[in-house]
């Protein structure tokens, strides 16, 4: 079955730098890679999404890459902020119509001003 | 927060009882999930709904049972609670399932003694 690797597992950056999420998946017929923001204590939220024929989505300091061939997509933060300290999910698509979700083990994000 | 409301927030239970969580939602969305969340283990796919009366499996099944007989109910079931099942557990909604955001609810915390 499907599995999502996610590093590192806590990342701190000082506000204003850029951050960097990587994510690893193992079927090779996963087609949807969505990226979820969950705040202390609240639930998680969307926060950008790509498909299998996209290589890159971007909005406002927000991108993700995708890169098929070697099974990883990253998530890159710029002009980080003290509210983008969160924790961060990647997910892969258990099936081909991208209706199940498989999530990595998230990422805490800590930006310090 | 899209329309989705989770019943009890909280519960504690002793090993050995049966325990039902409830999801009910608003939107007239198609698709409904639940999910578990442990630290450590990020989100983990529990069961999907995707209409009235269909369910499938998802990564962690073991153990739970679900049914859905009205387009806006999703119930989970424990059939026998047992202290690995102490969690956070997240219901989450989407309108067409495949490429399409959730929206989770609020979260119910179980604690199963």
């Amino acid at each position: 079955g499907e599995n999502v690797e996610q590093h590192p597992s806590t990342l701190s950056v000082q506000e204003g730098d850029s951050a960097v999420i990587k994510c690893t998946y193992s079927d090779s017929a996963s087609n949807y890679f969505p990226w979820y923001k969950q705040e202390l204590g609240k639930r998680p939220q969307l926060i950008i999404d790509i498909r299998s024929n996209v290589g890159e989505k971007k909005d406002q300091r927000i991108a993700v890459t995708l890169n098929k061939t070697a099974k990883h997509f990253s998530l890159h933060i710029t002009e980080t902020q003290p509210e983008d300290s969160a924790v961060y999910f990647c997910a892969a698509s258990m099936d081909q119509a991208g209706t199940a979700l498989i999530f990595g083990k998230g990422t805490t994000l800590s930006v310090s001003s | 927060d899209a329309g989705i409301t989770q019943s009890p927030r909280h519960k504690v239970t002793e090993t050995g009882t049966p325990v039902t969580l409830r999801c009910h939602q608003t939107e007239n969305h198609r698709y409904m999930y639940w999910y578990r969340q442990d630290p450590g283990h990020g989100l983990r796919l529990i069961h999907y709904s995707y209409g009235v009366k269909d369910t499938d499996k998802g990564e962690v099944s073991d153990g739970y049972s679900v049914s859905r007989s009205k387009t806006e109910d999703f119930l989970l079931t424990l059939e026998s609670a047992t202290s690995s099942q102490t969690s956070v557990y997240f219901c989450a909604i989407s309108e067409w399932g495949g490429y399409n955001e959730q929206f989770f609810g609020p979260g119910t915390r179980l604690t199963v003694l």
